[in-house]
Formats: structure tokens, C-alpha cells, sequence
């Protein structure tokens, strides 16, 4: 079974405004970790955000937000003030306990106009 | 630091053919692993290390080899390359295994097998 949902393929987000990418995830471990990646056209991944699933608060980095919805199993990235330079492959993932093992999600391809 | 760095960064093999991705870390990182990238799929775990001389089996390890005689290198190898292995890989790192802890990635290799 697919451990983490990105169901937005692509996604269109004007310069400046904030845009929201979706992430479900499944898991019976009480103990988990959920983190998002960015990756550029040059491919590198690029660590933004993590939440584990004991933290009280959302997670907050600089323009990046994660709301984290527990009760509904979801982790949604929120980019604030979008730049030209966010225009990206984003992926979640989750950990689960003490399994070293990244389970990724499809990814969601944002582009950012000017 | 260099971080984490990988060669070759392309690579065109014909079926059949063997080969090494390298991997090495600067970061004195305990942790080590590989994954593959495939269009539509994210990232998947291929082998990982928790040490020099541990190395342990992910989610798609078959027709992979690793080991880790130090600290800081980690290659896998390709015993008898197949077009199902065309893809990207990327190595990755961390300091523990805390479940808060994020995992570096190297810049990833592309590889084709004719």
C-alpha cells in the first residue's frame, strides 16, 4: 500500500502568492517523521521541512509551513510569497519509528509565473 | 565540507555490463544509503548502512550490491546491468539515525543500460 499521496501532479502559482501542496500518509506507528524535499531542474534534493508526529506545533521555515493535520493523516506544504526560484519538483516523505527507510511520495511539479 | 559527493554523474551501459556508483561523505556520517528515482515513482531505497562493515537491504536491493569498508565511502554496484535499472541514483547520508534527523543527498547519477 502507497505510504504517502501526493495527488497534485503539477500545479500553476503566481509570483508572490502562496500556494499549498497536498500530502497524505499512512501508518499505524504512533512514532513517525515526515519531511519535504525539494528538487530543482539541476536535480539535486534539498531538505525544507520536517514534522514529527509527537511535535505540539507546526513546523515553520522561513516561507515554508507545514500543516500538520494528524487526525486526518495529512502534511501539507505551504510556500509562502511565492518566488520564480520555487518553481520545482516537491516531494514528501515519511520515516516510520526506528525504520531508517525515506518512503517517498510521486512528487508534485510546482512552476511559478512571473 | 563537500558534503556528499557521487561519480560518475552519467553513465551508458550495455545489458549485461558491471559497474560501480560511487559514494563518499566528508561529514563523518554513520549512516549511508542508496536510492533510485523513476518518473512517477519517487525515491526508493535500494541499500543502506548504519555503519562501517553493516549494510542492510531496502525496498528494491535486487540486482544491487553494497558494502562499507569505511566511514566515509558507500558504492553500489551493478552485478549485470538491465534496462530495468536505467534510472537515477542518488546516495544519501546522516549523522544518526534519530528520526528527526534528515538525510543529505549527493547530486545523483543518471544511468542508462542499453
Amino acid at each position: 500500500a502507497q505510504k504517502i499521496t501526493q495527488t497534485q501532479p503539477g500545479m500553476f502559482v503566481q509570483e508572490k502568492e502562496a500556494v499549498t501542496l497536498d500530502c497524505t500518509y499512512d501508518t499505524s506507528d504512533p512514532s513517525y517523521g515526515l519531511f519535504w524535499y525539494k528538487q530543482p531542474s539541476s536535480g539535486e534534493m534539498i531538505f525544507l521541512i520536517y514534522q514529527g508526529s509527537y511535535d505540539q506545533q507546526n513546523a515553520t521555515e522561513g516561507r515554508y509551513s507545514l500543516n500538520f493535520q494528524k487526525a486526518r493523516k495529512s502534511a501539507n506544504l505551504v510556500i509562502s510569497a511565492s518566488q520564480l526560484g520555487d518553481s520545482a519538483m516537491y516531494f514528501c516523505a515519511m520515516r516510520e519509528g526506528g525504520n531508517y527507510k525515506l518512503s517517498f511520495g510521486a512528487g508534485t511539479t510546482v512552476t511559478v509565473r512571473a | 565540507n563537500a558534503g556528499v559527493t557521487q561519480t560518475p554523474k552519467f553513465q551508458v551501459l550495455k545489458t549485461g555490463q558491471s559497474m560501480t556508483l560511487q559514494c563518499a561523505q566528508d561529514m563523518n556520517h554513520e549512516y549511508m544509503s542508496w536510492y533510485r528515482q523513476d518518473p512517477g515513482m519517487g525515491l526508493r531505497l535500494i541499500h543502506y548502512s548504519v555503519g562501517a562493515g553493516i549494510t542492510d537491504q531496502g525496498e528494491v536491493p535486487n540486482g544491487y550490491n553494497v558494502s562499507r569498508s569505511t566511514t566515509e565511502d558507500f558504492p553500489l554496484r551493478l552485478l549485470s546491468a538491465a534496462p530495468s535499472q536505467t534510472s537515477v541514483y542518488f546516495c544519501a547520508s546522516s549523522y544518526s539515525g534519530r528520526l528527526q534527523e534528515t538525510q543529505y543527498f549527493g547530486p545523483g547519477t543518471r544511468l542508462l543500460v542499453l
